[in-house]
């Protein structure tokens, strides 16, 4: 099984909508990260965590939230999606600053 | 403001040559530098990480960290058609957070 999985691996949805992306891990990782990426952009952060109690806001955090259910599951929320959320998402983890993140197989969202 | 610079691409380069992959950044305070290796529609995965000035090499890959010029480089030897794929160079840095910064990659093609 892998170590860090995404659900839904695919979503197709409508402007206005409420989504919800979800993240796993059984790497017992504390550190969790959720990135978005665009064709050319490379991956940009939206937002992180270091612990249950501990969530921070990457560099393009607008329009998104997050919560940490437990040290392995971190979702990722939008709100009211607009169709410039369009993108595919990763969610990461790592044990340490200095060690390699860990990605999951990613979710492919559009919003029309 | 926090930059990881690498020339688009496409870089193609026949089997058995050398690929030489160059990222540039901005801050002089960065400490941790990785490349990633990400295939079409799938998640990044780490190929090699460099903290220290001059040449790290594993296998086919070396990697090289020039901190005064603030660059790092990917040089694979011996190219082959399945080290095609999108190489995207990521920095850390904020050494207590292992927030990184990725480049927007470059997409490599070894041609048989």
């Amino acid at each position: 099984d892998a170590d860090v999985t995404q659900t839904p691996r695919n979503r197709i949805t409508k402007t206005g909508k409420r989504i919800m992306l979800e993240c796993s891990q059984t790497k017992g990782h504390d550190r969790m990260y959720w990135y978005r990426q665009d064709p050319g952009l490379g991956l940009r952060l939206i937002y992180y965590s270091f612990d249950v109690k501990d969530i921070n806001k990457g560099e393009i955090s607008d329009g998104y939230s997050v919560s940490r259910q437990a040290q392995a599951k971190f979702s990722l929320s939008l709100e009211s999606a607009i169709p410039n959320q369009t993108a595919l998402y990763f969610c990461a983890t790592s044990d340490s600053p200095y060690n390699e993140q860990f990605f999951g197989p990613g979710t492919r969202l559009t919003v029309l | 403001q926090k930059e990881v610079e690498q020339n688009s691409g496409p870089l193609s380069v026949p089997e058995g040559a050398i690929a030489s992959l160059n990222c540039t950044y901005s801050d002089r305070g960065s400490q941790s530098f990785f490349w990633y290796r990400q295939y079409s529609g799938k998640s990044p995965e780490l190929i090699m990480f460099i903290y220290s000035n001059g040449d790290k090499e594993d296998g086919r890959f070396t990697a090289q960290l020039n901190k005064a010029s603030q660059y790092v480089s990917l040089l694979i030897r011996d190219s082959q058609p399945s080290d095609s794929a999108t190489y995207l160079c990521a920095v850390e840095y904020n050494n207590a957070g292992n927030m990184l910064t990725f480049g927007g990659g470059t997409r490599l093609m070894v041609k048989p």
